[in-house]
């Protein structure tokens, strides 16, 4: 069955230091896959995506993320964090056609 | 990529009643889709909404309980009907995106509370 993984519902973490949100997925054929986030009482706005190429994507806001195909991976990772950043993170993905699978959610909590 | 607007943005409902959401698109757009995001929860899809044609409903939803209307190619709405306090949700719309029709941008959210 597809599916995808979010390792950690909550994510506490200092303003600057760094972060890594993790997702891994489940699926017999290729995907694109995506994140997402979604602050407080929004709706949900695309940060990155992987649909082929370097395997290393770069997002908004200070964001990036890397493919790895072998290890069926896509975490997020940003170098220093801001207040701003505390938000609700989705990975997700797609084989190709119109629907997409959504992991239940990093919630990312960045304390001064 | 689409801008999108929603309303209402939220309301409190009572048991019994039904409520119906409205999804504004600033560009024509061939599939809509309808999500419900239950409290602390991912999304969730409810049905994929083409112009012109009946909506396809997931595992789990169905019409009677979610009606959806897409008149045209820049609109949608969703009725929830006869809610109960399991219908609290948020309920958001979006959009496949027109270079990458694999990625999707979304509404802003109708937050609905079922007393």
């Amino acid at each position: 069955a597809q599916s995808v993984t979010q390792l950690d519902s909550q994510v506490p973490v200092f303003e600057e230091a760094p972060v890594e949100l993790r997702c891994n997925y489940s699926s017999s054929v290729s995907v694109y896959l995506f994140w997402y986030v979604q602050y407080p009482n929004q709706g949900l706005q695309l940060l990155l995506k992987y649909l082929s190429g370097s395997t290393l994507v770069k997002g908004i806001n200070g964001f990036e993320a890397e493919f790895n195909k072998s290890q069926t991976s896509f975490h997020l990772r940003k170098p220093s964090v801001h207040i701003s950043d505390t938000a609700e993170y989705f990975c997700a993905f797609n084989t190709g056609g119109f629907k997409t699978i959504f992991g239940a959610g990093t919630r990312l909590f960045v304390k001064a | 990529s689409a801008v999108i607007s929603q309303k209402p943005s939220r309301d409190i409902c009572q048991r019994g009643t039904s409520l119906t959401i409205q999804c504004q698109v600033d560009s024509q757009v061939t599939m809509m889709f309808w999500y419900r995001q239950q409290p602390g929860q991912s999304l969730t899809l409810i049905a994929t909404a083409n112009q012109g044609s009946e909506a396809t409903y997931e595992s789990g939803f169905v019409i009677d309980k979610f009606p959806i209307s897409r008149p045209n190619l820049t609109f949608s709405t969703l009725t929830v009907s006869n809610m109960s306090p399991e219908d609290s949700s948020i309920y958001l719309c979006s959009v496949a995106g027109t270079e990458f029709y694999n990625e999707q941008f979304f509404g802003p959210g109708t937050r609905l509370t079922v007393l």
